[in-house]
């Protein structure tokens, strides 16, 4: 697989319930991000997790990175439809300067 | 709070064509991207900037893309002769950190370019 790979492609879940969404990558890192995108939009930023830090908590959002399983997971909590959207993760590879996107989690949240 | 602008919104162009996209970065930050996204598929990046000058590129930016920052303000991303696979949304990002450790990067909402 790709640098910086989601799964699932894409999510359904009712509002309140709790969304995860993994991705998985290949190279060693510095740090990873997580960003969202609604459709059409441009991208916004939602959390980063250095390669030293395991867990990371923002509002309603917790990331984990495993470096040893090369993955990180984003739970999003109580999920809310205005949460609908796509998701994705990037990585910021030891040996480039720029970051590498996955392909995305499209998640809808129904109300 | 400041934001990356983009315009045009949207460029609809003949195949064959230059087209130019505009973004003005937030001020006070220091590294510049092009990232691209081909309807409905991941966000590639293209090229990166500092100092002046592009610091990194990927394969997808070959000849028929130049970037320029003209007057410390703009920075723009020009494709010299466009094709039909060119058409995607392009989006310019800015960040105050890069180097060996990029940091948040700020995105605009992007210029939408339709070649036809």
């Amino acid at each position: 697989s790709q640098q910086g790979e989601e799964d699932p492609q894409a999510l359904s879940i009712q509002e309140g319930e709790n969304a995860t969404m993994n991705c998985s990558y290949k190279t060693s890192i510095n740090n990873l991000q997580w960003y969202r995108q609604n459709s059409g939009r441009g991208l916004v930023h939602l959390i980063l997790i250095r390669s030293n830090e395991r867990e990371k908590h923002s509002g309603r959002l917790r990331v984990t990175l495993d470096t040893s399983k090369k993955s990180s997971s984003l739970l999003i909590t109580a999920s809310r439809a205005a949460d609908t959207a796509s998701y994705f993760c990037a990585t910021d590879e030891q040996s480039a300067r720029q970051l590498t996107f996955g392909s995305g989690t499209q998640l809808t949240v129904l109300p | 709070e400041p934001e990356v602008t983009q315009t045009p919104s949207h460029q609809v162009t003949q195949m064959g064509q230059e087209v130019i996209l505009r973004c003005v970065p937030i001020s006070n930050h220091l590294y510049f991207y092009w990232y691209r996204q081909i309807l409905g598929q991941k966000v590639e990046f293209l090229v990166s900037f500092y100092n002046n000058e592009i610091s990194e590129k990927s394969e997808i930016f070959d000849d028929q893309f130049s970037v320029e920052r003209p007057d410390g303000s703009n920075f723009t991303l020009k494709i010299r002769s466009t094709k039909l696979e060119d058409s995607a949304m392009y989006f310019c990002a800015s960040s105050p950190l890069g180097g060996t450790l990029t940091g948040e990067l700020f995105f605009g909402e992007g210029s939408r370019l339709t070649v036809l």
